[in-house]
């Protein structure tokens, strides 16, 4: 089992929908949560950061960390066209040089 | 400009030349991590850098070089390249705080033939 599992989509959407994008996890040590939003031939940048369990809202974007169950969400609300992108969880057990785990991405469309 | 330059954007070489991708940060953070991206893996980890002269492999190291001899610049080296190093390489740095989040250049598009 990889250490972080993601679907790679692709999800494909009306625009003005409400999208769900999740991660689930295995290891109980991950505390510090992300999601990165990137863009066709760029690179990521950060969208999302969490510490621990909780929400955490940010315009039409919420994040919410679940460790019980090991599983993290990105909610999207009012989806535009412009949301269109592979959106890519990450998620630590540390700070500093601890690497990243990513997931693979999910491509998301949101069709006008 | 500030941020993380990658250059060049776009390569094409052959198998078993040298070929060294260039990454320089204007931040002064003291991080600095070099992935490849490739469909159906998601972004993996090569090596990284906790400062200059120190290093450590990640999760595909082979086939790779890096160096660190000052804290700006991470270039990447692919001794002699392989088919399978077809891949998009992004370099990353991180100010080390907490929140360990790191930020991306734009990314370099290699292609050996």
């Amino acid at each position: 089992q990889k250490e972080v599992e993601q679907d790679p989509g692709p999800l494909s959407v009306p625009e003005g929908a409400i999208v769900s994008l999740n991660c689930t996890y295995s290891n109980s040590a991950f505390q510090y949560f992300m999601w990165y939003r990137q863009y066709s031939r760029k690179g990521p940048e950060l969208l999302m950061y969490t510490y621990s369990s909780g929400n955490k809202e940010d315009g039409r974007f919420t994040a919410q960390v679940d460790k019980s169950s090991k599983y993290i969400s990105l909610f999207i609300r009012d989806s535009q066209p412009s949301d269109s992108a592979t959106y890519l969880c990450a998620m630590s057990a540390g700070s500093g040089n601890t690497p990243l785990v990513f997931g693979k991405g999910t491509r998301l469309s949101v069709i006008a | 400009d500030a941020g993380i330059t990658q250059s060049p954007r776009y390569k094409i070489t052959e198998t078993g030349r040298q070929v060294t991708l260039m990454c320089h940060q204007t931040w002064s953070h003291s991080y600095m991590f070099w992935y490849r991206q490739d469909l159906g893996h998601g972004l993996r980890l090569i090596y990284y850098s906790a400062a200059a002269d120190i290093t450590d492999k990640g999760e595909v190291p082979d086939g790779y070089v890096v160096s660190r001899s000052k804290t700006e610049n991470f270039p990447l080296t692919l001794e002699s390249a392989t088919r399978s190093q077809t891949s998009v390489y992004f370099c990353a740095s991180n100010a080390g705080g907490p929140e360990n989040i790191q930020y991306f250049g734009a990314g370099t598009r290699l292609s050996v033939l």
